[in-house]
C-alpha cells in the first residue's frame, strides 16, 4: 500500500528559528498539501499545491509559510519565524484527484514544539 | 462556519455493537468524506460519497448522505475494539482547489 512519508515524525525548535517539514507524496499524485492540528482542536487546511503552484491557501498560511516541490518526490513545509502558537502536528497529504474515491492519503504528521 | 460538525462528541459502546456517528455541514457540497485519526497519527480515508448518491456501503461501513438535511452518517456495524479511534467528517465546502473542512469529529471508544 502506498504511503505518504513524513520526517522528521518530531521537531522541537526555538521560537524564531526556521523550520523545514519534509513529505514524500505518493509518486503518482498530482495534488498535495498541508494540514495542521493543534493539540484537542480541529484539523485545519494550510494550503495545497498542484502543477508547481500554490492552488490555495488559508488565512492561516500567512508570509511565514512557504511551500516547495524542490524536485519531484518532495513537498516541504517551511516556516521562517516560528511562534509559540505554531506548535502543532502538521500533516502533508496528497491525492490523484480533487475528488478522488480514495480520498486523500495522509501522512502520519510531524509534531512540532515550538519553545 | 463551513465545516462540518460531528455528533456525538464521544461514543462508547460494546464489542459487537453498532456504532452510529452523524454529520452536519452547512455549505453546497459535491462530495462528503469520512476519515479516521487513530490517537496521535495521521488521518485515513475511509469513504467519499458524492453529491447524488445516497447511501454507499465499504464492508462494515455504511455510509448515507441528505444533502437536502446537509448532514450525513457513518454506521459501523458490529464494532471491534481496533474500530476504536476518532472519527471526522470532511467536506470541500465552497472550494474547488483542494480545501477539505473538518469537524471537531467522534471519539469512538469500543470496549471487548
Amino acid at each position: 500500500e502506498p504511503e505518504v512519508t513524513q520526517t522528521p515524525s518530531h521537531q522541537v525548535t526555538q521560537m524564531g528559528q526556521e523550520v523545514i517539514l519534509r513529505c514524500v507524496p505518493i509518486s503518482n499524485h498530482l495534488y498535495f498539501y498541508w494540514y495542521r492540528q493543534i493539540l484537542g482542536q480541529k484539523v485545519e487546511f494550510l494550503v495545497s499545491f498542484y502543477n508547481n503552484e500554490i492552488s490555495e491557501k488559508s488565512e492561516i498560511f500567512d508570509d511565514q509559510f512557504s511551500v516547495e516541490r524542490p524536485d519531484g518526490s518532495n513537498f516541504t513545509l517551511k516556516i521562517r519565524s516560528t511562534k509559540l502558537e505554531d506548535s502543532a502536528m502538521y500533516f502533508c497529504a496528497s491525492s490523484y484527484l480533487l475528488d478522488s474515491e480514495h480520498g486523500y492519503t495522509f501522512g502520519s504528521g510531524t509534531r512540532l514544539t515550538v519553545v | 462556519s463551513q465545516q462540518g460538525e460531528e455528533d456525538p462528541q464521544a461514543l462508547s459502546i460494546q464489542e459487537g455493537e453498532n456504532a452510529t456517528m452523524n454529520c452536519s455541514y452547512k455549505t453546497s457540497i459535491n462530495n462528503l468524506q469520512w476519515y479516521r485519526q487513530n490517537s496521535g497519527r495521521g488521518l485515513v480515508h475511509l469513504i467519499l460519497i458524492r453529491s447524488n448518491e445516497r447511501e454507499k456501503h465499504s464492508g462494515r461501513l455504511r455510509v448515507t448522505l441528505d444533502t437536502s438535511k446537509k448532514s450525513s452518517s457513518l454506521l459501523i456495524t458490529a464494532s471491534r475494539a481496533a474500530d476504536t479511534a476518532s472519527y471526522f467528517c470532511a467536506t470541500p465546502g465552497g472550494s474547488t482547489l483542494g480545501r477539505l473542512y473538518f469537524g471537531r469529529g467522534t471519539q469512538l471508544t469500543v470496549w471487548p
